[in-house]
């Protein structure tokens, strides 16, 4: 079975900082998916941003963007220019790419992230 | 397009009681699943199904019920509800193997 670690439960940054969140996996699997999500107090469910492991390019959204490292199985976040609407829960989730259970995802325990003005 | 819903918001049950909570979608994704998300423990899959009248269970199931008759609703049963199924849930729905997952809004359970 995969598991998600996310070895940080809390992190605070500076508006306009940067921030990294970490997040380690365990597979023996070659092909699967990596997410990060943001959970606002809201508690609505984002997708941030998405990598496929056969891709080695580190995937990219506007500020966000991730260190996919495929043999050391770590996969972090790292947020630029962090604005107070990035103040949310964060987590690291992994997915199968194919088989009868491939669309379920195993989530990591969450980085709550704080964003000081 | 409403996307995923999910009923009640918030609900209140006493030790022992039954309920069902709702979980609809529009966008007739065939994948569907259940989580459940408690403090530093993230998010855990109660029950899963690929399609009408599939289902499976995911990593937490005891204590938890599901049918799937149509593609669009996927509920979920507690049948003798405990302090320990104080959690909230969300329900989520994807074309089957598609990458991004749509998660409804949430039903926060307190049980007495």
């Amino acid at each position: 079975a995969q598991t998600v670690t996310q070895s940080q439960p809390e992190m605070s940054v500076q508006e306009a900082e940067t921030v990294t969140l970490s997040c380690t996996y365990d597979t023996s699997e070659s092909d699967y998916y990596l997410f990060w999500y943001k959970q606002p107090p809201s508690r609505q469910m984002i997708l941030v941003i998405r990598q496929e492991a056969y891709k080695q390019q580190n995937a990219t959204e506007n500020r966000f963007s991730v260190n996919f490292q495929k043999a050391a199985k770590s996969f972090s976040l790292k947020i630029s220019d962090s604005q107070l609407g990035d103040a949310a829960m964060y987590f690291c989730a992994y997915r199968s790419a194919g088989g009868t259970s491939g669309s379920r995802l195993t989530f990591g325990e969450g980085t709550q992230l704080t964003v000081n003005p | 397009n409403a996307g995923v819903t999910q009923t009640p918001k918030f609900q209140v049950l006493k030790t022992g009681q039954s309920m069902t909570l709702q979980c609809a979608q529009d966008m007739n994704h065939e994948y569907m699943s259940w989580y459940r998300q408690d403090p530093g423990m993230g998010l855990r899959l109660i029950h899963y199904s690929v399609g009408a009248g599939i289902t499976d269970q995911g990593e937490v199931p005891n204590g938890y019920n599901v049918s799937r008759s149509t593609t669009e609703d996927f509920p979920l049963r507690l049948l003798s509800a405990a302090p320990s199924q104080t959690s909230v849930y969300f329900c989520a729905s994807s074309y089957f193997l598609e990458e991004t997952q749509y998660f409804g809004p949430g039903t926060r359970l307190l049980v007495l």
